[in-house]
């Protein structure tokens, strides 16, 4: 498998734009996360879903921002209107059901946003 | 909730021993993992613990954890220059299905 695979790698946007990063989990795998991470606050979880249905959506910042998993095998995290203090690496992770590691998690490699 | 801290910085020199230290709240943590991230890249786990050991070995690290003061430890032995980067350290809680509770990361700096 080739891993948790995030696109785009990098974006750069201006203000008030919408953007949407993307998330393919690993196959099989039934937990996908969408992390934050910035220097001030570290990484934050953001939005976790089970079996495509979001479990716990409290780490979301605020209403510009959603997350979906239409499939398996496809997650999207949507910020629309951006602002400049949403500029971070943003992660997907996903992680599968049962696991002799308990609850690993396998990051992908990152989408860097810097809003201007 | 369960809270992870970590020191921020640590430099050790080329060839010594690193020890990056954890301390968490809950006492009903189950497994408990050392991330690696490197620059520019996402997070890979490099080792974990269940809450039943008090040591876990694998070849050039080595896990500690002492539940009563929830405190674990990553000691790194023979240091080199492709051990620079952030560890995190994370805690699964009982109850908490699969959400993980990460540190701030510790940035290790290996010097020649």
């Amino acid at each position: 498998d080739a891993g948790v695979i995030q696109s785009p790698r990098h974006e750069v946007t201006e203000m008030g734009q919408e953007v949407t990063l993307r998330c393919k989990p690993i196959s099989g795998h039934d937990y996908l996360f969408w992390y934050r991470q910035t220097m001030m606050r570290g990484l934050e979880l953001l939005i976790y879903f089970n079996n495509n249905v979001p479990i716990d959506d409290s780490g979301m910042p605020e209403d510009r921002f959603s997350a979906k998993m239409p499939n398996a095998s496809f997650s999207t995290l949507k910020i629309q209107p951006s602002e400049p203090r949403d500029s971070a690496v943003y992660f997907c992770a996903s992680s599968p059901d049962s696991s002799p590691r308990g609850a690993e998690a396998f990051f992908g490699q990152g989408t860097r946003l810097t809003v201007v | 909730g369960e809270d992870v801290e970590q020191s921020l910085f640590l430099s050790v020199r080329e060839g010594d021993s690193s020890v990056i230290n954890c301390t968490y709240t809950d006492s009903s943590s189950t497994y408990l993992y050392w991330y690696k991230q490197e620059p520019g890249a996402g997070l890979q786990l490099l080792t974990y613990i269940f809450s039943n050991m008090d040591m876990k070995q694998d070849q050039r690290l080595t896990v500690l954890l002492n539940k009563k003061d929830k405190h674990l430890s990553l000691r790194i032995a023979d240091t080199q220059t492709g051990d620079s980067a952030i560890y995190f350290c994370a805690v699964l809680t009982s109850g908490s299905a699969r959400q993980l509770t990460f540190g701030s990361g510790t940035q290790l700096t290996v010097l020649p």
